[in-house]
């Protein structure tokens, strides 16, 4: 069963900064593409980056809503995706998903883990 | 990257049809066959319910069928039934790996 699980969520201030994870399971991790999508409180989805497989060297593309500002990195090894979120802004409070890619298709998300940027 | 353009609400009752828009551009939609429809329900993670245009993951029922013509995709829920009141979002590529979702439908069965 595949399954993918977010930590790292909470309260900071704004400038402030915080690290999410997503644990994953039930899938060669190393072979997929992970995404991350981000849902503002009673808004719609909004996708923010994704991290490509070893494959294709790791790389990372942002949304310009957080690029220079969110960095996406995975550990294979740990089967691990991260968001390092540095000068966060009130408008950054949401919940997070991490989700698995398979050709340009999210299949697989995870439950989410909030996070709220205020003073 | 603009938000595709969907319409802020569906509704239909018990076993009609109900058929959700989703337009973009050819910079998105129109160029790529890669959109998307996902459905939400409240307080819970996305559900990937289409992908590729007109393909059903495994375990999705084969009311939901999706289509395109143009910068517009559909999504078409036949056979309405209670569970299928949820939010729905359809998701592009939009080139130069980005990627881009609608504004969501909520979708009520009357």
């Amino acid at each position: 069963e595949v399954l993918l699980v977010e930590s790292g969520g909470g309260l900071v201030q704004p400038g402030g900064s915080l690290r999410l994870s997503c644990a994953a399971s039930g899938f060669t991790f190393s072979d997929h593409y992970m995404d991350w999508v981000r849902q503002a409180p009673g808004k719609g989805l909004e996708w923010i980056g994704r991290t490509k497989n070893k494959g294709n060297s790791h790389v990372t593309q942002y949304a310009a809503s957080v690029k220079g500002r969110f960095t996406s990195s995975r550990d294979d090894s740990k089967n691990s995706l991260y968001l390092q979120m540095n000068s966060l802004r009130t408008e950054d409070t949401a919940v997070y998903y991490c989700a698995r890619d398979t050709d340009a298709a999210l299949d697989y998300w995870g439950q989410g883990t909030l996070v709220t940027v205020s003073s | 990257q603009s938000a595709l353009t969907q319409p802020p609400s569906a509704s239909g009752s018990p076993g009609q049809s109900v058929t959700i828009s989703c337009t973009g551009t050819s910079s998105d939609v129109g160029g790529y066959d890669y959109v998307s429809w996902y459905q939400q329900h409240p307080g819970k993670a996305p559900r990937l319910m289409i992908y590729e245009v007109s393909k059903r993951p495994s375990g999705v029922p084969d009311r939901f069928s999706g289509s395109k013509s143009g910068n517009t995709a559909s999504l078409t829920v036949s056979g309405l039934q209670a569970e299928d009141e949820a939010d729905y979002y359809c998701s592009s590529y939009a080139g130069d790996n980005n990627y881009v979702f609608g504004t969501g439908t909520k979708v009520s069965v009357l």
